[in-house]
């Protein structure tokens, strides 16, 4: 069975600081990753997703994420964050490029 | 905007009551998928039609049911509602398995 796990539910960082989204999954056979933005009192929106190939993925708002197979994980980086960042971010999995397999969301808080 | 409609917005309901949410998939679109946002289990997968059948399930109860039409919208039926079951419910789809999955802006059911 698949599983992600986003260790921490809550990241303040300031503004145009950087920062990283930690996403770590378990799967015993090759998954597909993703993640998802939640702004408030919205459904989910795509940010970016690995399906193969590079490594390094870039995705919208200037979002990028890097898998690492061996250490089964799926970091979320921004280099310079603004407010506007401010919402609920989701990693999820999946095997067969069907359902989706959520983690509990990383909520991202950007002071001014 | 995703393209994805989903109606009720916002629900309020009884205990024991029944209730059933409607989604419209982005136009082409043959896959829908139901998932449910509560605070104590965060993003859960229910599930899946593919152009009137059902092709995945997820943690659905047995109170809940969905279907899937000729014209390929999709309802979901919970029944003999509890107030566990307070929750967003989000509707999402995308063209076939293997492509970008897209959400609507989901439901949201309150159970008094």
């Amino acid at each position: 069975a698949q599983s992600v796990t986003q260790l921490d539910s809550q990241v303040p960082v300031f503004e145009e600081a950087p920062v990283e989204l930690r996403c770590n999954y378990s799967s015993s056979v090759s998954v597909y990753l993703f993640w998802y933005v939640q702004y408030p009192n919205q459904g989910l929106q795509l940010l970016l997703k690995y399906l193969s190939g590079s490594t390094l993925v870039k995705g919208i708002n200037g979002f990028e994420a890097e898998f690492n197979k061996s250490q089964t994980s799926f970091h979320l980086r921004k280099p310079s964050v603004h407010i506007s960042d401010t919402a609920e971010y989701f990693c999820a999995v999946s095997e067969k490029l069907d359902k989706l397999i959520f983690g509990t969301g990383t909520r991202l808080q950007v002071f001014p | 905007d995703s393209g994805v409609t989903q109606t009720p917005k916002h629900l309020i309901t009884a205990t024991g009551q029944r209730v059933t949410l409607r989604c419209s998939p982005r136009s082409g679109d043959l896959s829908v998928y139901w998932y449910q946002q509560s605070l104590d289990q965060g993003l859960q997968f229910l599930i899946q039609y593919y152009n009137g059948e059902e092709r995945a399930k997820g943690n659905i109860l047995e109170r809940f049911s969905a279907q899937q039409f000729p014209d390929l919208h999709s309802e979901l039926n919970l029944s003999s509602l509890e107030l566990g079951d307070s929750a967003l419910y989000f509707c999402a789809s995308s063209e076939t398995a293997g492509n970008t999955i897209y959400f609507g802006e989901g439901s949201w059911l309150t159970v008094v």
